[in-house]
């Protein structure tokens, strides 16, 4: 079956602009990851979404970054004005159920911020 | 607070030998779940294995296998009769039960030599 599918695969935009980043996850899969790899690292989480609610934004790490999942299905992460700091591989994950369930990784979109 | 250590940052090996990457864990939980992903070049995170922490069964999957011990907080992953399409990136990742992200290391960098 289809796996995790995230648009757009690269993302370059320029300091202080508007950017969405887009996840559709695996059809059935309630548990829905934000994480953001930044080079030489591992993935850090930024927000988790059971159905259409955000259960933990913990790991956000400012007020411009923002997600929705509205249908619990697909999922957009929205940054405001952003910094050449934000400039990332951002990775979506879905799993069936939250936290004990294997997640299943998209591809990732690579933002760089000019 | 959780933590996943993978002091190896790279390594070397010539294509046929046997690899093993060292994964260190840190949580007070006693329900929890490690993994392994892979990261080949291309850039997407691959699911490898998944235990839950009452399980220190050791596994095998082909040339694959891993070492669970909890009485040192390890979760050590071998490949033997490396090849090269074994270049990647590795992380190990720990969740706990319940609706909680993944904490991954910094990843092993692993080249295969032909």
């Amino acid at each position: 079956g289809a796996g995790v599918s995230q648009t757009p695969s690269n993302k370059v935009t320029e300091k202080g602009k508007y950017v969405e980043l887009r996840c559709d996850p695996i059809s059935g899969h309630t548990a829905l990851y934000w994480y953001r790899q930044s080079l030489g690292q591992g993935p850090e989480f930024l927000i988790y979404f059971q159905g259409t609610g955000a259960a933990d934004d913990s790991g956000l790490p400012n007020d411009r970054f923002f997600a929705v999942r509205p249908e619990g299905s697909v999922s957009t992460l929205k940054i405001q004005r952003t910094e050449r700091g934000d400039s990332a591989v951002y990775l979506c994950a879905s799993s069936l159920v939250g936290g004990r369930d294997t997640q299943y990784f998209g591809p990732g979109t690579r933002l760089t911020v000019l | 607070a959780q933590k996943v250590t993978q002091a190896q940052t790279e390594i070397s090996v010539v294509e046929k030998e046997d690899v093993t990457l060292d994964c260190v864990y840190e949580t007070r939980d006693t329900t929890y779940y490690l993994f392994w992903y892979k990261q080949p070049p291309s850039g997407e995170l691959v699911f490898l294995i998944r235990r839950n922490s009452f399980d220190e069964q050791n596994e095998i999957s082909g040339r694959y296998s891993w070492n669970f011990q909890k009485s040192t907080s390890s979760f050590n992953f071998t490949i033997t009769a490396s090849q090269v399409v074994d270049s990647a990136v590795y992380f190990c990742a720990l969740s706990l039960s319940g609706n909680t992200p993944l904490v991954f290391g910094k990843g092993t960098r692993l080249s295969v030599i032909a």
